[in-house]
């Protein structure tokens, strides 16, 4: 089992409806949340930090719950440039290392 | 520079060819990653470099993966003996400091590496 789980989707979703991404980790351990963005044959690139208080920029929100081990990504009013892979991302300080999950399709349609 | 810069961007291997891809990381940035990402998949991490010293190699797949970083500075990962299944983008990422929460990790583009 990966250390971090999430729907490999695609999911398709047409221009201006809300969409929710959801991630479980492992590793109780994890100090540490994001999300990364990839865009196709592009390197990953931070979007946002997640934070149990819950995080909002602009359409987007990232929840963490620790209890459960789980992580959220909302994204309101879907843009055709939201279309990308978007990664859920651990972080443990004794590793100082990020571990990935296995990515998220979202393709965005006019 | 400005970025973390990889070269080459792409790599053509025949099976049991050895291959070095390089990485330059952020000038002063202490901390350097590799990462392996198939078709598909997440990246998945390879080794971690602290300057110079090599602090975690637990990711790499097998002895043929070797990594370096000399001089704390450009780091090189070499394969040796390629195999099909080392197709794959090979990531570098690098940070400012030793630790830091997993804030500030710059990638650079990857290369590509292809084993024909």
């Amino acid at each position: 089992r990966k250390e971090v789980e999430q729907d490999p989707g695609p999911f398709n979703v047409p221009e201006g409806a809300t969409v929710a991404f959801n991630c479980t980790y492992s590793n109780s351990a994890s100090q540490s949340f994001f999300w990364y963005r990839q865009d196709c044959r592009k390197e990953p690139k931070l979007l946002m930090s997640v934070y149990s208080s819950g995080n909002e920029d602009g359409r987007f929100t990232a929840q963490l719950n620790r209890a459960s081990q789980y992580i959220s990504l909302l994204i309101r009013d879907s843009k055709l440039s939201d279309s990308a892979t978007y990664l859920c991302v651990a972080f443990n300080n004794a590793g100082n290392m990020l571990t990935f999950g296995g990515g998220t399709r979202l393709m965005v349609k006019p | 520079g400005a970025g973390v810069s990889q070269s080459p961007r792409y790599k053509v291997a025949k099976r049991g060819q050895d291959v070095a891809l390089r990485c330059d990381p952020i000038s002063g940035h202490v901390s350097l990653f590799w990462y392996q990402q198939a078709l598909g998949q997440g990246p998945e991490f390879l080794t971690y470099f602290q300057n110079e010293a090599q602090l975690d190699k637990s990711g790499l797949p097998s002895d043929r993966f070797f990594a370096e970083r000399p001089e704390g500075s450009v780091s090189t990962l070499k394969i040796q003996r390629t195999q099909q299944e080392d197709s794959a983008v090979y990531l570098c990422a690098s940070s400012l400091g030793a630790t830091g929460q997993g804030h500030g990790y710059t990638f650079g583009s990857g290369t590509r590496l292809t084993v024909v």
